[in-house]
């Protein structure tokens, strides 16, 4: 059985930062490209990042480009996703999920990151 | 980016029809294939993938869901509603990037 196991999310002032991670089981992690989405309070989904399978690409949306950074360690099964310099409108549930030609059929829980001072 | 808009609200009776629909700025398909999948969300529960390139249906899921459309028009059908499936639905493009999903369609009761 897949699962995808967020944690890392918490309260966080503007300006600072905050490490999440995503720990994989049920398949092999090293074969599989990897992303993050996530989903404001009460709004839509959004999608955040992906990363190719090695770790060789990842891609992300603008609004994140430069402040957060995926990676994974397949030795660990494990997904993370590195956020620098967060704003408010980061404040979200963000989830860990596996693509497969772009479509997301597996999910984690999801971690809530709340920026605020 | 592709634009996906999707009416904010349907409002259907059990045992009824109802058709959500999801159209994009862009075409979103390439090779015969569509990159347009479709999701519930329940409220504190993560999405579930219901319909994946246009009309194949995910694992586990009923046959009462379907997909179709193709291009810049998408349509999800649930026929007949049961209770469990008040819930909201996206449509998601993995045409290009940034993968953009619709605003939502919350399904309520009549």
């Amino acid at each position: 059985e897949v699962q995808l196991v967020e944690s890392g999310g918490g309260l966080v002032q503007p300006g600072r930062s905050l490490k999440l991670s995503c720990a994989a089981s049920g398949f092999t992690f090293s074969n599989y490209g990897m992303a993050w989405v996530r989903q404001a309070p009460t709004k839509g989904l959004e999608w955040v990042a992906t990363i190719s399978y090695d770790g060789s690409s990842t891609y992300y949306r603008d609004s994140v480009k430069g402040r957060f950074t995926i990676s994974r360690d397949n030795a660990k099964s494990t997904l993370y996703l590195q956020m620098d310099s967060l704003r408010s409108e980061d404040t979200a549930t963000y989830y860990c999920a596996r693509p497969q030609l772009g479509r997301f059929a597996y999910w984690g829980q999801g971690t809530l990151v709340t920026v605020s001072s | 980016d592709i634009v996906l808009t999707q009416s904010p609200a349907l409002a259907v009776s059990l045992e009824q029809r109802a058709t959500i629909s999801c159209k994009t700025s862009q075409n979103v398909d390439n090779y015969g294939i569509s990159y347009m999948h479709w999701y519930q969300q329940k409220p504190g529960q993560q999405p579930k993938l219901l319909i994946y390139e246009g009309s194949n249906l995910a694992s586990g899921i009923p046959a009462r869901f379907s997909g179709s459309g193709s291009g810049t028009d998408f349509t999800l059908t649930i026929d007949p509603v049961e209770a469990d499936d008040i819930a909201t639905y996206y449509c998601q493009q993995s045409k290009d990037y940034p993968y953009t999903f619709g605003a939502g369609t919350k399904l309520e009761l009549k």
